[in-house]
């Protein structure tokens, strides 16, 4: 079964500093990578994921994340980060066969310094 | 113009109380999920429909019970709600029921028994 580790429970940037969220996730075979956002009492919005091909996805808002099979890592990077980014980051792993069931990480609180 | 919505935003009831959570999606998705989400923001799946058939079961108690009346409504039922089971309740929606099914979250039901 798959899993997936976010390291850092909270993370504190400046505004306009560049921001690296990590994940590492446990999987045996290629696997299916999401990142979800959650601001305070809203929904999971989807960022960004990676089925194949190219490791360096583009997402919303600005966001882009790298997969590294040697590290069984997808870290979610942002060169400037903007105060409205502050939020809940969780990243969540798929299995690539049978039905879809999403894995989430413990999440990365973002807070953004003035 | 919603894409997944929840009804109730807030559920506040007793113990031992039965209560529902109700989910629509206007994405025209054939699969629909529940996500528990816990007091450290754990998210974990609970059930998964396709077509209106079940088919990821969780270890989740009796007490819950879902249902699909058809493939744009996934309801949630809970009989005698106990103090464990506060928490904010995700209904999300995919596409199809396989791996490339990128899922999209409502805004969560926050359920808090006293």
């Amino acid at each position: 079964a798959q899993s997936v580790t976010q390291p850092d429970i909270h993370i504190t940037v400046s505004e306009g500093a560049s921001l690296e969220l990590r994940c590492n996730y446990s999987y045996g075979a290629t696997p299916y990578l999401f990142w979800y956002v959650q601001s305070p009492g809203q929904g999971l919005q989807l960022l960004l994921k990676y089925f194949s091909g190219d490791t360096l996805v583009q997402g919303i808002k600005g966001f882009e994340a790298e997969f590294k099979r040697s590290q069984s890592s997808f870290n979610l990077r942002k060169p400037s980060v903007h105060w409205s980014d502050a939020a809940e980051y969780f990243c969540a792993v798929g299995a690539n066969t049978g039905f879809q069931k999403l894995v989430f990480g413990t999440g990365t609180r973002l807070l953004v310094s003035p | 113009d919603t894409a997944v919505s929840q009804t109730p935003k807030y559920l506040v009831t007793q113990m031992g109380n039965d209560k529902s959570i109700k989910c629509e999606q206007n994405l025209g998705h054939d699969t629909m999920y529940w996500y528990k989400q816990d007091s450290k923001k754990f998210l974990k799946i609970m059930f998964s429909y396709n077509n209106k058939e079940l088919i990821i079961n969780e270890t989740v108690p009796n007490r819950f019970s879902p249902k699909s009346p058809d493939k744009a409504h996934l309801n949630l039922h809970i009989n005698s709600l106990e103090l464990g089971d506060s928490a904010v309740y995700f209904c999300a929606s995919s596409q199809e029921a396989g791996p490339r099914g990128t899922q999209y979250f409502g805004p969560g039901t926050r359920l808090l028994v006293l």
